[in-house]
């Protein structure tokens, strides 16, 4: 059973909605990540926390806004979101960033439809 | 050139098959390697780690070639169960977030 925990787990939003995902972990990490997922393709990173404080923005558009409340706990503010953003988004929680042997562990991850 | 690279297949073998995938990556630098297993329609999960004396996990076997700058893993016995996209991962060298491989798709049939 994984230890990141995501909600929700299927969300269908309309494209002039607000909606957040949240995820969890008590790990005791001190990394957290956000990834994007398309059918048949590898996870693309969006947005890495390290220390609750952004440490990386791979040019997400800004209708995706994360926010990491503390240590435990990482979220994903969606705004005004496109039929293209209908993917899986994983969240993923990792010891820290800047070491070797990073295990990353993923949550089960949020559907997101957009209409 | 991509970072990591995989053959995305699929490789599809019969179920008591021995199967090998690798995986190729740019950076030399690199000092982390892992093997994710991801079943359709589910979130990665880590199947080994691959350390440099090579490692083996009952049927399965990870192993690093740091000369050549690959990874593989080699599935003994393929069960049906086996079937998923094994993502090769790589991480250090002065890039600390770990970098996926496209995947690549393994199908047992009976």
């Amino acid at each position: 059973d994984t230890e990141v925990t995501q909600t929700p787990k299927h969300l269908v939003m309309g494209m002039t909605n607000k909606k957040s995902l949240k995820c969890e972990q008590h790990m005791g990490h001190r990394a957290m990540y956000w990834y994007k997922q398309k059918a048949k393709k590898p996870p693309e990173l969006m947005f890495v926390y390290s220390y609750e404080k952004l440490s990386i923005n791979e040019s997400v558009p800004s209708r995706f806004s994360p926010e990491c409340p503390n240590s435990s706990l990482l979220n994903l503010h969606l705004h005004a979101l496109q039929p293209e953003d209908s993917a899986l988004y994983l969240c993923a929680s990792s010891r820290e960033t800047g070491s070797s042997g990073n295990t990353i562990y993923f949550g089960e991850g949020s559907w997101l439809t957009v209409v | 050139r991509k970072e990591v690279e995989q053959d995305p297949g699929p490789f599809n073998v019969p179920e008591g098959a021995t199967v090998a995938f690798n995986c190729t990556y740019s950076n030399s630098a690199s000092q982390s390697f892992f093997w994710y297993r991801q079943d359709c329609r589910k979130e990665p999960k880590l199947l080994m780690s691959v350390y440099s004396s090579g490692n083996e996990d009952g049927r399965f076997t990870a192993q690093l070639n740091r000369a050549s700058q690959y990874i593989s893993l080699l599935i003994r016995d393929s069960k049906l169960s086996d079937s998923a996209t094994y993502l090769c991962v790589v991480n250090g060298g002065g890039s600390y977030i770990p970098t996926f491989g496209r995947g690549t798709s393994l199908i047992v049939h009976p």
